[in-house]
C-alpha cells in the first residue's frame, strides 16, 4: 500500500525559480525522508526529518513537517537545470518492528529549464 | 562513501526461467532491502533482511524469494519469471541505529529486468 502521496505528479519551472513539492501520508511516522532519482539511476538520500521536528534545512533544500496534517513539503530554492530529477518522500512507520524499512510515494518529476 | 553494487544494469530473461539478482554492500550494514519500481506505482518493498539468514516479507513478496548467507550480500530470486515481473529492481542497505530507525537508505543503481 502507498503511504506517501506526492503532489504535484510533475512540475516544470525555469532555472532560478523555487520548486515546492508536497507529500501526504496516512499513518503515524517515526521519520520522513526525501530522496532524489536521476533518470535510470538509484535513489539518493537528500534529507531526513524526525517526527518531533517541524523544519529542516540543507543547502538549498528546506523541508517542513506537519504531523497534525500528516504532510510534508520539500522546497528547492534557486533551482538549477541539474535539479531535474524525480523526487520521492518516504516514511518509517512509528512503533512495531520496522527495521527501518521505508514506504515510498509515487514521486514528483521535476524539470528545470535552463 | 557507501557503495551498493547490483550485479547487472540490464537483464533479459525468458518466461519460466529462474532469475538471480545480486546485491553487495561494502559498509557492514545490518539491513538490506529489495524494492521494485514501476511507472505510476513508485517503489514497492518486496523483501528485506535485518541480519544474516533473517528475512521478512515486504508488501509484494509473491513470486519472489531472497537469500542472505553473508552480511554484505542480499540476493533476490525469481523462481519462475513471468512477464509481470518486468520492472526496475532496486537494492538498498542501511545501518542499525537503535529503535529510532533514523537511518537513510543507500541505493544501488538498479537492475532493469525484462521478461519476454
Amino acid at each position: 500500500s502507498q503511504q506517501g502521496e506526492e503532489d504535484p505528479q510533475a512540475l516544470s519551472i525555469q532555472e532560478g525559480e523555487n520548486a515546492t513539492m508536497n507529500c501526504s501520508y496516512k499513518t503515524s511516522i517515526n521519520n520522513l525522508q526525501w530522496y532524489r532519482q536521476n533518470s535510470g539511476r538509484g535513489l539518493v538520500h537528500l534529507i531526513l526529518i524526525r517526527s518531533n521536528e517541524r523544519e529542516k534545512h540543507s543547502g538549498r533544500l528546506r523541508v517542513t513537517l506537519d504531523t497534525s496534517k500528516k504532510s510534508s513539503s520539500l522546497l528547492i530554492t534557486a533551482s538549477r537545470a541539474a535539479d531535474t530529477a524525480s523526487y520521492f518522500c518516504a516514511t518509517t512507520n512509528a512503533g512495531g518492528t520496522s527495521y527501518g524499512k521505508l514506504t515510498f510515494g509515487q514521486g514528483t518529476i521535476l524539470t528545470v529549464h535552463p | 562513501d557507501v557503495k551498493v553494487t547490483q550485479s547487472s544494469r540490464y537483464l533479459v530473461k525468458r518466461t519460466g526461467e529462474k532469475v538471480f539478482l545480486e546485491c553487495v554492500q561494502d559498509m557492514d550494514h545490518e539491513n538490506m532491502f529489495w524494492y521494485r519500481q514501476d511507472p505510476g506505482l513508485g517503489l514497492r518493498l518486496i523483501y528485506f533482511s535485518y541480519d544474516v539468514k533473517m528475512k521478512e516479507k515486504g508488501d509484494i513478496p509473491e513470486g519472489y524469494s531472497v537469500s542472505r548467507e553473508k552480511k554484505e550480500r542480499f540476493s533476490l530470486i525469481l523462481e519462475s519469471a513471468s512477464t509481470n515481473q518486468t520492472s526496475m529492481y532496486l537494492c538498498a542497505s542501511s545501518p542499525y541505529r537503535g529503535l529510532s530507525y533514523n537511518s537513510p537508505l543507500h541505493f544501488g543503481n538498479g537492475t532493469r529486468l525484462t521478461v519476454t
